[in-house]
């Protein structure tokens, strides 16, 4: 079964305007962390932001900020302001404490797009 | 601040042959990870060592191997090249004291072509 869910393979924005990624996870870990990660099409995967299963508060960096529904298993990015910059992949990712190692496992990504 | 440095950039191979790769993790991470992300595909969990030693194994196939030396550089090592090895392999690090927050850190990966 997935672990993490993207259901939007691509995402169209205009500048300045705000959008909402959404990711959805599956886990019967009481204890993880959701990652989101930007891969512009050079290639690099940047880390965005992070969010914890116990965090009381939604995680916020900048212009990124994680709307973190625990009980629907959801952790949708927010990018507010679209620049032209943020065209790139979207991954969120998952690590979970039962794991080994606490490698992340990847969602398939969503591709978002800028429009002038 | 020093980031994860990977080397080669570029690879061409032929089938067959062996191909390198080289990881040095950033000072004082004590995880290593790689990853293989085909093209239009999300980053597979290869493996990953802890203080030099294998910690996880994910999708790596028998031609692969990795080792983490003294110095906490990483190599991944594969052999007998397919054409589907074709791709781009990250290798991240992190400090990884216990469960917590601490995000991966990407190299900017090394893209292997096999012709």
């Amino acid at each position: 079964a997935q672990k993490i869910t993207q259901t939007q393979p691509g995402m169209f924005v205009q500048e300045k305007e705000a959008v909402t990624l959404d990711c959805t996870y599956d886990t019967s870990d009481p204890s993880y962390g959701l990652f989101w990660y930007k891969q512009p099409s050079s290639g690099e995967m940047i880390f965005l932001i992070y969010q914890g299963s116990y965090d009381q508060q939604n995680a916020t960096e900048g212009r990124y900020s994680l709307n973190f529904q625990k009980a629907r298993k959801s952790a949708n990015l927010v990018i507010s302001a679209s620049q032209l910059g943020d065209s790139a992949m979207y991954f969120c990712a998952m690590r979970e404490a039962g794991g080994s190692n606490y490698k992340l496992t990847f969602g398939k990504g969503t591709l978002l797009t800028v429009n002038p | 601040a020093a980031g994860v440095i990977q080397s080669p950039r570029h690879l061409i191979k032929e089938k067959r042959e062996t191909a390198t790769l080289k990881c040095y993790p950033i000072p004082r991470h004590d995880t290593v990870y790689w990853y293989q992300q085909g093209p239009g595909q999300d980053p597979q969990f290869l493996i990953s060592f802890y203080e030099k030693m294998q910690s996880d194994k994910g999708s790596i196939p028998d031609r692969f191997s990795a080792q983490q030396f003294s110095d906490y550089h990483s190599e991944l090592n594969m052999s007998s090249l397919e054409l589907g090895d074709s791709a781009l392999y990250f290798c991240a690090s992190s400090l990884t004291g216990g469960f917590d927050n601490s995000p991966l850190h990407f190299g900017n990966g090394t893209r292997l072509t096999v012709t």
